[in-house]
């Protein structure tokens, strides 16, 4: 069975810090991974994904993930917070094909001193 | 380019009753998932349909059912409403004719249950 891990509950960094959002995660073959970000009262917006290739994926809003097979980690990282980055983070792992069923982690909530 | 739209945007209902919601998918996908997030977890995935029939589903009872229509429009009905059921719930749509395709989701409806 897939899961996810988010060891971090909550995040408190200052704007302009860097950010990483740590996600372990356990499944039985080649993952799909997605970082999604979720403001108050709103859906999931996609923030990036890993499917395969290039370990070190790119995604919007300054925002990057690295895809470490031994650690089964994908961890979600980004040079300069910004004070509008305040969000709840969710990592998520689905089967091939990308638009399987995703199972996510319990989410990071993330706070931005200014 | 409409993204997913789901309504309505908040409920209101009673132990026992039931209740309908619906979504509509992002223009030019094909494949509905269903999703509940209690609050202060992540989403659970719920179901998927896909060509109108019911493709995955979840660890949700029978009271959860849903129906996807020929222009990919979808409902989630629930019956016999318990307090537990009090969530929001997400929609996400997906192409499934092209591989490694992330799932959109929508804004959300957010259900209490008195």
């Amino acid at each position: 069975a897939q899961s996810v891990t988010q060891p971090d509950i909550h995040i408190t960094v200052s704007e302009g810090a860097s950010l990483e959002l740590r996600c372990n995660y356990s499944y039985g073959a080649t993952p799909y991974l997605f970082w999604y970000v979720q403001s108050p009262g709103q859906g999931l917006q996609l923030l990036l994904k890993y499917f395969s290739g290039d370990t070190l994926v790119q995604g919007i809003k300054g925002f990057e993930a690295e895809f470490k097979r031994s650690q089964s980690s994908f961890n979600l990282r980004k040079p300069s917070v910004h004070w509008s980055d305040a969000a709840e983070y969710f990592c998520a792992v689905g089967a091939t094909g990308g638009g399987n069923k995703l199972t996510f982690g319990t989410g990071t909530q993330l706070k931005v001193e200014l | 380019d409409a993204g997913v739209t789901q309504s309505p945007t908040h409920l209101i209902k009673t132990r026992g009753q039931q209740v309908t919601l619906r979504c509509s998918p992002k223009s030019g996908h094909d494949t509905v998932s269903w999703y509940q997030q209690a609050l202060g977890q992540g989403p659970q995935f719920i179901f998927q349909y896909y060509e109108e029939e019911e493709r995955q589903r979840g660890n949700f009872p029978d009271r959860f059912s849903g129906h996807q229509f020929p222009n990919y429009s979808s409902e989630l009905n629930v019956n016999a409403l318990l307090l537990g059921d009090s969530a929001l719930y997400l929609c996400a749509s997906s192409f499934t004719g092209t591989s490694n395709q992330p799932q959109h989701f929508g804004d959300g409806t957010r259900l209490s249950i008195l």
